[in-house]
């Protein structure tokens, strides 16, 4: 069965320290991967979609950025972090060009920036 | 621009009751609805997921319809107990699976 895994659970770090996130899916190949972002009080925002190695899209303009150096690794970045990256970070997976498949998530990282 | 909203944005029943969460959004040119339940701290699970060419899906005590050309979706949700408490997310599809996602509506469910 596929799983997703993210790390870490929770995350708290200074204004302008840098940032790695990591996710990694098992038990399926070439997988649609996402980062998504939940903010207190608002709905999930996508920041990134990969649909394969190296293949990067970006949703919304801001100091993050994503990379996919593995099939089934996405890792999510930030050089220097800002007060308005804290949030709740989201993994995701779909079937690679799946468009009518199921969305499955990691448990999530809660980042504070302070 | 697609837009997704969810109404109520919190719902408060007894154990037992039968009740309906509904979600609209803006675009009709979608390929799928998914709705998905979180709770607190965690991550999304997948519930339903609605094919643009469908009417409705079930599962369990679930069941969510689509109409897709008024632009809505419901989820009714039978004989709730107190582990549906949790919040509920409807999200819309479009290509390569990118979903646009409503706020959610809180539900808790009273023994």
């Amino acid at each position: 069965s596929q799983t997703i895994h993210q790390w870490p659970a929770t995350l708290v770090q200074p204004v302008g320290s840098p940032l790695s996130l990591e996710c990694t899916v098992e038990g399926t190949s070439n997988p649609n991967l996402y980062w998504y972002r939940q903010a207190a009080g608002r709905g999930l925002q996508l920041l990134f979609y990969s649909v394969g190695i190296g293949q990067i899209s970006s949703e919304v303009p801001q100091n993050l950025s994503a990379s996919r150096p593995q099939d089934r690794q996405f890792i999510l970045s930030s050089k220097k972090l800002l007060l308005s990256d804290s949030g709740f970070y989201l993994c995701a997976w779909s079937v690679l060009r799946g468009r009518n498949s199921p969305l499955h998530f990691g448990n999530g990282t809660r980042l504070t920036v302070t | 621009k697609q837009e997704v909203t969810q109404i109520p944005a919190a719902l408060s029943v007894p154990e037992g009751e039968n009740l309906v969460l509904n979600c609209s959004f803006t675009d009709s040119a979608i390929y799928n609805l998914q709705w998905f339940r979180q709770d607190p701290g965690k991550g999304l699970t997948s519930l339903l997921l609605i094919q643009s060419s469908q009417r409705e899906q079930t599962s369990g005590r679930l069941n969510a319809s689509l109409d897709k050309s008024s632009g809505r979706s419901t989820l009714y949700i039978a004989a709730s107990q107190p582990g549906d408490s949790a919040t509920y997310l409807c999200a819309v599809g479009g290509a390569t699976n990118k979903l646009i996602f409503g706020t959610g509506t809180l539900l808790a469910v009273q023994p």
